[in-house]
């Protein structure tokens, strides 16, 4: 079946600083992924669009400076938290499509970040 | 706008049947998901709906009324492992369109 991967599946940062998380389709590929953020026991928020090889499409109140997104391949996306800040602890899932199998949205395992 | 509902929580016996609600008001519809998340993991797909009817999957079925917006999942003979928040997601519309997630339910499964 499709994998989806996310590295590191947690980390613990210091307020200030960035933190990069990757997103991969192991075997198959992804023209488009989602990435999702979700706080303790609420439903996944979506914060923006990554399509590969153009600018990412952002949510309504999510900043595009504060999560730089990058999709430079068929298989990769990136999401960078910069400056974080201890509100930006939460729960990072990303999504991707199948680029041939329309319908499908396979999930990543998810990056916890804790911003200290 | 989209407006998915779905009852916060929810409390069944080892074995039952139990069924799990989800009303969405959305600017178009392709497709109604249904997703498993356990505590501190990402969601796994347990279903797709897009045209009227049940779909059954082993002890999970869906069903799904486009004219009501409305949509249930239905868990039999439940165990203990089926305690987990329970997600509806609609598709809005078709090509890359994301989905958009109601707030999930929690299944606690109690002997």
């Amino acid at each position: 079946g499709a994998v989806v991967s996310q590295h590191p599946s947690w980390v613990i940062c210091k307020s200030g600083t960035s933190v990069k998380i990757e997103c991969r389709s192991l075997d198959f590929q992804a023209t488009t992924m989602f990435w999702y953020r979700q706080f303790p026991k609420q439903s996944l928020m979506l914060m923006a669009t990554s399509n590969e090889g153009s600018k990412a499409t952002y949510e309504q109140g999510v900043e595009k400076d504060k999560f730089l997104i990058n999709h430079a391949s068929l298989t990769l996306s990136t999401l960078t938290v910069t400056s974080a800040h201890p509100e930006d602890s939460s729960f990072y899932i990303c999504s991707a499509r199948d680029r041939d199998i329309p319908d499908t949205q396979y999930f990543g395992p998810g990056t916890r970040l804790t911003v200290l | 706008g989209q407006n998915i509902d779905q009852p916060t929580e929810m409390t069944a016996t080892e074995g039952a049947i139990v069924q799990i609600n989800c009303t969405y008001q959305t600017s178009g519809f392709n497709g109604l998901f249904w997703y498993q998340q356990h505590a501190g993991e990402a969601p796994t797909f347990l279903s797709y709906n897009v045209l009227d009817g049940l779909e059954e999957k082993g002890r999970f079925s869906s069903f799904l009324s486009r004219s009501k917006g409305y949509s249930y999942l239905l868990l039999k003979e439940l165990q203990m492992k089926d305690s987990a928040s329970y997600l509806c997601a609609v598709r809005a519309f078709s090509g890359n369109t994301p989905l958009v997630f109601g707030k999930g339910t929690r299944l606690s499964v109690i002997a």
